[in-house]
């Protein structure tokens, strides 16, 4: 079963506007989250995370959205530049110091297109 | 600061045969992960290491899988012998403990 989940594959935005990437999980022991970005042929790069303890983090272009009872998080990008053309990775790592914890599972990703 | 390295970056065999691939992670970070990525999907863990000692490698296929850490720090995967279905990317990770993965460039296999 998919624990994270990104149900959209791709996302078109023109540039200057917003970009919402979205994901929804099901495991209420999740309690910390992380967006990667991905360009072609690269290793997933870290991006933006959000503890449970909170439901905003900012930096800069990008702000996290948690909605706890929701189960559900989203990407905010303002203003989206054409290098923001990536996919985009959901993570998330239930509580815990030790064993599987410590785990990320990745939702399928979001490939976005930013439209000059 | 180097990042995660990662060779090779692509390989081609055939069925049947062995296949290894190696990973240097970021200086000092003593937590090391295997992961495999299907085309369309998200990383999927196969092994995390914290220093020489592999904590989590239930999702490793050990029939034919198989993974080392000598010394806590590069590591290397094996699969003998490699199936059509194991093509796919195969990307390391490094960590501080719990910190943030980061994760090299991965190795494409490609098994004819």
């Amino acid at each position: 079963d998919q624990q994270v989940k990104q149900n959209s594959p791709s996302l078109s935005v023109q540039e200057g506007r917003i970009s919402i990437l979205n994901c929804d999980y099901t495991n209420s022991m999740f309690d910390y989250f992380l967006w990667y970005k991905k360009y072609p042929a690269e290793g997933p790069t870290f991006l933006i995370s959000i503890s449970s303890i909170k439901d905003k983090n900012e930096d800069g272009r990008f702000t996290v959205f948690l909605n706890k009872s929701a189960k559900h998080l989203s990407l905010h990008i303002v203003p989206s530049q054409p290098g923001d053309s990536a996919v985009y990775f959901c993570a998330a790592r239930a509580r815990g110091y030790s064993g599987s914890a410590r785990q990320l599972t990745f939702g399928s990703g979001t490939q976005l297109t930013v439209l000059p | 600061e180097a990042g995660v390295v990662q060779s090779p970056r692509y390989k081609i065999i055939e069925k049947k045969q062995p296949v290894a691939f190696w990973c240097n992670p970021i200086s000092g970070h003593n937590t090391l992960y295997w992961y495999l990525q299907n085309l369309g999907q998200g990383p999927e863990l196969l092994i995390r290491y914290e220093n020489e000692e592999a904590v989590d490698d239930s999702q490793l296929p050990k029939d034919r899988f198989s993974a080392e850490r000598l010394k806590g720090v590069d590591s290397t995967l094996k699969i003998q012998p490699a199936e059509l279905g194991d093509s796919a990317v195969y990307l390391c990770a490094s960590s501080l403990s719990t910190d943030t993965q980061y994760f090299g460039p991965g190795t494409r296999l490609t098994v004819l």
